[in-house]
């Protein structure tokens, strides 16, 4: 059974940090790896997907890597702002269909 | 707004209830997505669609939930006799058929915040 971790479970940075949020998963034959961004009582906005035979993924200040044989992906935030706190998913999709998320990492960036 | 769609946004219902919700994928998404996310908790997996044919259910899904997507479009989950234990978010997610788009990611529905007093 695959199940996915996220360390830490709350991060509190100043304004203008780069800063490296982890997953970790059990199980290595994965189809894709996702990452989420969640605001309080909202939907999930999908901020990068990796499909497992890519190694990294960017997308403006962000940067998502994958290292399968380890079970493990960062999220990589540059020049941290405080529009970017919320909380962070990370998922990995199992065959073609079903995502296995993490718990969040709710991440607060102070002015 | 081409979006993923839920109704209702909220609802507040009585233990013992029945309550159903709609959502609306991407247009021409094949394939459609139940998850139910507690406080606190990253969101499970609940059932998953491919057209109108249901493919798998979680064992999350118990007897007193049912989901259904008639024609292939929207999809509606019902929970019968509700307790206080369904309270969460139910979010719903679409995804294109494998080889018609690069972005073979699933999007995200805002949800439907159930709360059984």
């Amino acid at each position: 059974k695959q199940e996915v971790t996220q360390i830490p479970a709350a991060l509190s940075v100043p304004e203008g940090e780069n800063l490296v949020l982890n997953c970790s998963f059990t199980d290595s034959a994965i189809y894709n790896l996702q990452w989420f961004r969640q605001d309080p009582g909202k939907g999930l906005t999908s901020l990068l997907l990796i499909q497992s035979s890519q190694r990294e993924q960017t997308s403006g200040r962000l940067n998502a890597s994958l290292d399968k044989s380890s079970g493990r992906s960062t999220l990589y935030i540059a020049a941290s702002q405080p529009g970017d706190s919320a909380t962070y998913l990370c998922a990995v999709g199992k065959g073609a269909q079903k995502l296995v998320f993490g718990q969040g990492t709710r991440l607060t960036i102070n002015p | 707004d081409t979006g993923v769609s839920q109704n209702p946004r909220h609802k507040i219902t009585k233990r013992g209830q029945n309550v159903t919700f709609r959502c609306d994928p991407i247009s021409e998404h094949n394939r459609l997505y139940w998850y139910r996310q507690t406080l606190g908790q990253g969101p499970e997996f609940l059932t998953y669609f491919q057209n109108e044919a249901q493919l798998e259910k979680s064992r999350l899904l118990s007897d007193r939930f049912s989901a259904e997507r008639p024609k292939g479009s929207f999809s509606t989950l019902e929970i019968q006799r509700t307790e206080q234990g369904d309270s969460a978010m139910y979010l719903c997610a679409s995804k294109p058929k494998p080889g018609t788009s690069v972005y073979n990611e699933q999007f995200f529905g805002p949800g439907t915040r159930l709360t059984v007093l």
